[in-house]
């Protein structure tokens, strides 16, 4: 059974970079979408983009330049780094994995991890 | 961006009662790509639904889901105790490729 789990800093300076990884077990990463989504405190949820297996990225707009996934597979982890951190990048960030087959729904997630900027 | 809408946005009820959950998108989702998620005050979400109408694994049967184009429905036929939760849509397709509705708490 694919289990995920998100490791990183708990607190980030204003300004700096955000930086998390997410570590998978359990399973392959072929054929997968391996995404990142975020929950301010009390918030909805927001996918801030993914990487395919293949190296393929997208990401979510809004962001702008600030996001970027990277994949290694020889760790079996992908991480996130979001550059020019706000307090609005305040939130409990979740991977989790996406496939074609389940018509791109998100079928396992990590527990997530938070995230504080502050200084 | 294909904007998700849920309603209501909070809904009580008790124990043994019908829940009926709603998404509205703001264009057509293409081949239905709409899923469901429940998450629980501390945990993740989890996936309870995909492709609009197709269960996920473990999912108990008194959830069911349906809808196409713009109007997708969830139901939960009796609420059992551990029913009580947060709901949320989320489409694939438009831009950005994956948007969440905002969500509707059962309570």
């Amino acid at each position: 059974q694919v289990q995920l789990q998100e490791s990183g800093p708990g607190l980030v300076r204003p300004s700096g970079t955000l930086s998390l990884t997410c570590t998978v077990s359990g399973g392959s990463f072929s054929s997968f979408y391996w995404c990142w989504i975020r929950q301010p405190p009390g918030g909805g949820l927001e996918w801030l983009g993914y990487i395919h297996n293949t190296g393929s990225t997208n990401y979510n707009p809004s962001l702008k330049s600030r996001v970027s996934i990277s994949l290694d597979t020889s760790k079996n982890q992908f991480s996130l780094k979001l550059t020019s951190a706000i307090a609005a990048d305040t939130a409990i960030y979740y991977c989790a994995r996406a496939s074609r087959n389940h018509y791109y729904s998100l079928d396992v997630w990590g527990q997530g991890t938070t995230v504080t900027v502050s200084s | 961006e294909i904007v998700l809408t849920q309603s209501p946005g909070i809904l009580s009820l008790s124990p043994g009662e019908r829940a009926t959950l709603s998404c509205r998108a703001s264009q057509r989702v293409s081949a239905s790509y709409l899923a469901w998620y429940q998450q629980k005050p501390g945990q993740a979400p989890r996936v309870l639904f995909y492709g609009a109408s197709n269960r996920a694994t473990g999912i108990p049967d008194r959830f069911s889901g349906s809808g196409s184009g713009t109007d997708f429905t969830l139901t939960i036929s009796r609420l059992e105790p551990e029913d009580f939760a947060v709901y949320y849509c989320q489409q694939y397709g438009g831009t950005p490729l994956f948007t969440f509705g905002p969500g509707t708490k059962v309570d």
